[in-house]
């Protein structure tokens, strides 16, 4: 049984372009949840779905930013318009239920570099 | 709301030297607390946890205990090896949810 896959695991963007993030989450698991790591910070949640449906998007900035997670395929952080302040590395985890933190499985996360 | 302090790293110790990881914390209630790790190139891993107040977690070698008194959960470990250099975070939940809050995490090098 595959772990939570995400991919890329580096991506480079120059200012302005988009970046998506993918996000596979282990099998069985209906819940994703992203999360953020600015440099010299901790992990900061960004939103949190289930399938086809965006749950909490508190963590999530109000512009530029969105996540979806489809009936079929991976989740997608999608960033449009990057800037500096987006380099960062994002973490998504999921789980089989919505509580119950000990069965919450985090990717190795992807790299996000914007020149 | 829920926070959660964590000691600054990077921490380098030779193998066999003891370990210890603080973490204080600020919450309302009583919540479960966790030991995030991170190995290199790998994502995050709960290493162990804890779920009401005097309870220790332990796995691997690594003991926390949660102390209402201090509010605190440190990391503890005897006798460090090199496989144990990693990142580690100290989190908690943000209500009754899966949503963490995560410590900035402390790097530690376990040195032969």
């Amino acid at each position: 049984n595959a772990g939570v896959m995400q991919n890329p695991r580096h991506l480079v963007r120059r200012r302005g372009q988009e970046a998506r993030l993918r996000c596979s989450p282990m099998k069985g698991h209906s819940h994703v949840y992203w999360y953020r790591q600015l440099p010299e910070e901790g992990l900061k949640f960004m939103v949190y779905l289930q399938k086809e449906n965006i749950i909490d998007e508190s963590g999530m900035p109000k512009e530029r930013f969105s996540a979806e997670f489809p009936k079929e395929g991976p989740s997608i952080l999608r960033i449009q318009q990057v800037v500096r302040g987006d380099s960062a590395a994002y973490f998504c985890a999921s789980s089989p239920e919505r509580q119950g933190n000990e069965k919450l499985f985090f990717g190795s996360g992807t790299q996000l570099s914007v020149l | 709301g829920n926070s959660v302090t964590q000691m600054e790293g990077p921490v380098t110790l030779s193998e066999e030297a003891f370990l210890t990881i603080n973490c204080t914390y600020t919450a309302t209630g009583y919540p479960s607390l966790f030991w995030y790790v991170q190995y290199p190139g790998e994502g995050l891993q709960l290493l162990l946890k804890a779920t009401k107040a005097d309870d220790k977690g332990s796995n691997k070698g690594f003991e926390a205990t949660y102390r209402k008194e201090t509010t605190s959960f440190h990391l503890e470990k005897g006798s460090v090896q090199v496989s144990d250099s990693a990142v580690y975070f100290c989190a908690l939940p943000r209500g009754a949810t899966n949503k963490l809050i995560f410590g900035t995490g402390t790097l530690l090098a376990v040195q032969p």
